[in-house]
């Protein structure tokens, strides 16, 4: 059973940094993309962020780029996202999910983990 | 590619019959139009790939059709299990987007 356990969210000030991480189990983790897809208070889905399998290729929203980076362990089947100069308008629920290509859809994702941006 | 979601809401009574629309700003290819459904606190889950195939478990009175530019979420007769927020999804040019969702509530 594909299993996705994300952590890391909390309060951060604005401009501030945090690291998000996505602990991955039930399948060959190196073997897929992941992605970050976030969702605002009351809000729809938003992509944020994709990485290759091997971690050799990354994409970014525009809303995102310069400031967040994904990166993964695979070693450690851990997916994470640094988020820095963090703005009010990044506060959601950020979950990782399981990337199917070459189709590009989501066939699995994590429960989710919260980040709030206020002072 | 913008996704537009319609009805924003719709109201149904079990046992009736839903239908959604995905329209697109420029044509997608079917192969890279996905549907989820999300329910209140939870993640999204995985409903219809490639426009029209259901995932795994899902039953079959979902049903997903259309091309190019319009899209449709058929849910064939209403369940209490089916009350939700759907999502349309696009893949293209590495980059993901959502439609804004529709939200089937009992009426």
């Amino acid at each position: 059973e594909v299993q996705l356990l994300d952590s890391g969210g909390g309060l951060v000030q604005p401009g501030g940094s945090l690291r998000l991480s996505c602990t991955a189990s039930g399948f060959t983790f190196s073997g897929d993309a992941m992605s970050w897809v976030r969702q605002a208070p009351g809000k729809g889905l938003e992509w944020v962020s994709t990485i290759s399998g091997r971690g050799g290729s990354t994409q970014y929203a525009d809303s995102v780029k310069g400031r967040f980076t994904i990166s993964r362990d695979n070693s450690k089947s851990t997916l994470y996202l640094q988020m820095s100069s963090l703005r009010s308008e990044d506060a959601a629920v950020y979950y990782c999910a399981k990337l199917h290509l070459p189709d590009g859809y989501f066939d699995e994702w994590g429960q989710g983990t919260l980040v709030t941006v206020s002072s | 590619i913008v996704l537009t979601q319609s009805p924003g809401t719709l109201s149904l009574s079990p046992g009736e019959r839903a239908t959604l629309s995905c329209r697109a700003s420029q044509s997608v290819s079917s192969t890279f139009l996905t549907w989820y459904q999300q329910k209140p606190g939870q993640a999204p889950r995985l409903l219809i790939y490639g426009a029209a195939s259901r995932a795994t478990g899902i039953p079959d009175r979902f049903s997903g059709s259309g091309s190019g530019t319009e899209f449709t979420l058929t849910i064939s007769r209403l369940e209490p299990d089916d009350y939700a927020v759907y999502y349309c999804q696009q893949y293209g040019g590495l980059l993901w987007t959502f439609g804004q969702g529709t939200k089937v509530e009992i009426k």
